[in-house]
C-alpha cells in the first residue's frame, strides 16, 4: 500500500531558510500535498503539486518534486516564528478515490 | 462563511460508553471524512463518504461508526468497542467524490477516556 514518510523534527532560526522533506511510495500519485497544522487545530492546506510538475512556487513556499526518487520537498524561505507548527505531506493515488495519505508530520520550531 | 463545524471541541468518555462527534459542513461538498490523529502517527483514516447514504471503511474503522443522512453532516460514534479512544478526532470535506484537492478540514475534537 502506500506510504508517506517524514522526518519528525526541524529546528531553525528566524530568518533562515526550512527545507521538510517527505519520500512516497505510490508511483502512480496524481497530487501531493503539503498541509500545516497548528496546536490544537485542524489542518490547512499551504500548496499542492501535480505529479507531471517539477516545482512549484508560491510567495514563500518552493514545492520540488522529484519523481524518480519519489522525493518531495517543502522549502519556506525567511521562517517566521509564525510558522512554527506541524507540517503534513499527503498524496493522492490515481486510483480515483478522493483519500489522502499522509506522513507522519514534521514539527517545525522557528526560534528567535 | 461556509465551514466545516465539529463540536464539541473537547469531549470525556468514561470507559464503556459510546459518544458521537458531530461535523457538519455548509460547503455543498459530496464527500466527507473522519480521521482520527496521535502524537507521532499522522493521520489515519476511520470512515469516508462519497455520496448521501453511502460510506466506507477507512484504515482503522473498527470501533467505530458512521452515518450520512444528510449532505450536510456526518457524525462519528466512537463505540464502547474502540479500546483506545483517546485521540483527536478530524473531519474533512472535499467537492466532489473523486478528487482529492480542496480538502477543507474542521478544527477537531479531542476526546479522552476517564
Amino acid at each position: 500500500g502506500e506510504d508517506v514518510e517524514q522526518s519528525l523534527f526541524l529546528s531553525v532560526r528566524e530568518g533562515d531558510s526550512s527545507v521538510i522533506n517527505c519520500t512516497y511510495t505510490d508511483s502512480s500519485s496524481t497530487y501531493l500535498y503539503w498541509y500545516k497544522q497548528e496546536p490544537g487545530a485542524g489542518l490547512q492546506l499551504l500548496t499542492y503539486i501535480f505529479s507531471n510538475m517539477d516545482m512549484k512556487q508560491d510567495q514563500r513556499l518552493t514545492v520540488l518534486l522529484n519523481k524518480k526518487d519519489k522525493h518531495l520537498s517543502l522549502r519556506i524561505a525567511d521562517t517566521q516564528t509564525g510558522d512554527s507548527a506541524i507540517y503534513f505531506c499527503a498524496e493522492s493515488p490515481s486510483s480515483g478515490y478522493s483519500t489522502l495519505t499522509f506522513g507522519k508530520g514534521t514539527m517545525l520550531l522557528v526560534s528567535p | 462563511d461556509g465551514g466545516i463545524t465539529q463540536s464539541p471541541k473537547y469531549l470525556f468518555r468514561k470507559e464503556g460508553q459510546n459518544v458521537t462527534l458531530s461535523c457538519e459542513q455548509n460547503l455543498n461538498h459530496d464527500a466527507m471524512y473522519w480521521y482520527r490523529q496521535d502524537p507521532g502517527q499522522g493521520l489515519r483514516l476511520i470512515y469516508y463518504s462519497q455520496i448521501v447514504n453511502d460510506f466506507q471503511k477507512g484504515d482503522i474503522a473498527e470501533g467505530y461508526s458512521v452515518s450520512r443522512e444528510k449532505k450536510e453532516s456526518f457524525p462519528l460514534t466512537v463505540t464502547s468497542a474502540q479500546k483506545n479512544p483517546t485521540a483527536f478526532y478530524l473531519c474533512a470535506s472535499t467537492p466532489g467524490r473523486w478528487q482529492s484537492y480542496g480538502y477543507t478540514f474542521g478544527s477537531g475534537t479531542r476526546l479522552t477516556v476517564v
